[in-house]
């Protein structure tokens, strides 16, 4: 299809595991955004890429979370030894180019539970 | 920084009848403002955005929203409910960021349920 597809939908860890969670951007977007989801709540900015680079990390809450987009296209982001407040729909977002005008294409994103 | 705060977590209405989603924003900087829909399982779906041109605002499915300045507000409306338009609604603001990162800022959400 022509949007911003995330895998695994659904990912269910115990508390202590490892996970990646995949992003599949529309073809030729130069920026990618990803956003942590909590239950009830909007969703909240992690990381920005533009093209391979990633401009902005800000956002991530702790050095377990890793984000990469090593050939500008898919990325992935990564949770090492996750804990259960990790917990939350991991959402992708992708927009044609940089610019706060840009509308941001989001895909279905990955639910994530810590047991 | 900047923010954004939309009154009302749960509106009801029933169908037929106006809908009025409400956000006021904080930004210190000519703002860019959206308004996305969410249903279920799914993702953000952008409904409209305003980005400095005409402050009326006409988004899908008959939606439209107003940006008032002197309010700081962007309340979202559509004159006729449909049952379909039951979902989660964000709104969201960004700027032009100094590095070309603009991240949006999303409100809490205010869920839209629609009664027959």
């Amino acid at each position: 299809g022509a949007g911003v597809s995330q895998s695994p939908r659904y990912k269910v860890a115990k508390r202590g595991q490892d996970v990646a969670l995949r992003c599949d951007p529309i073809s030729g977007h130069v920026s990618l955004f990803w956003y942590q989801q909590a239950l009830g709540q909007g969703p909240e900015f992690l990381t920005y890429f533009q093209n391979e680079a990633q401009l902005d990390k800000s956002g991530l809450p702790s050095d377990r979370f890793f984000a990469e987009r090593p050939e500008g296209s898919v990325s992935t982001l990564k949770i090492q030894r996750t804990q259960q407040e990790d917990s939350a729909v991991y959402l992708c977002a992708s927009s044609f180019r940089q610019g706060g005008n840009q509308p941001q294409h989001f895909g279905d994103g990955t639910r994530l539970s810590i047991l | 920084a900047q923010s954004v705060t939309q009154l009302g977590s749960h509106v009801s209405v029933s169908e037929g009848a106006l809908v009025l989603l409400r956000c006021n924003y904080s930004s210190s900087v000519p703002p860019y403002l959206f308004w996305y829909v969410q249903y279920p399982n799914q993702g953000l779906q952008l409904l409209l955005k305003y980005t400095s041109a005409a402050t009326l605002v006409k988004g899908i499915n008959g939606f439209e929203a107003e940006f008032k300045k002197s309010e700081t507000s962007f309340h979202l409306t559509k004159p006729s409910a449909h049952m379909s338009d039951a979902a989660e609604y964000f709104c969201a603001v960004s700027d032009d960021g100094e590095s070309g990162n603009t991240p949006l800022v999303f409100g809490k959400g205010t869920r839209l349920s629609v009664i027959a």
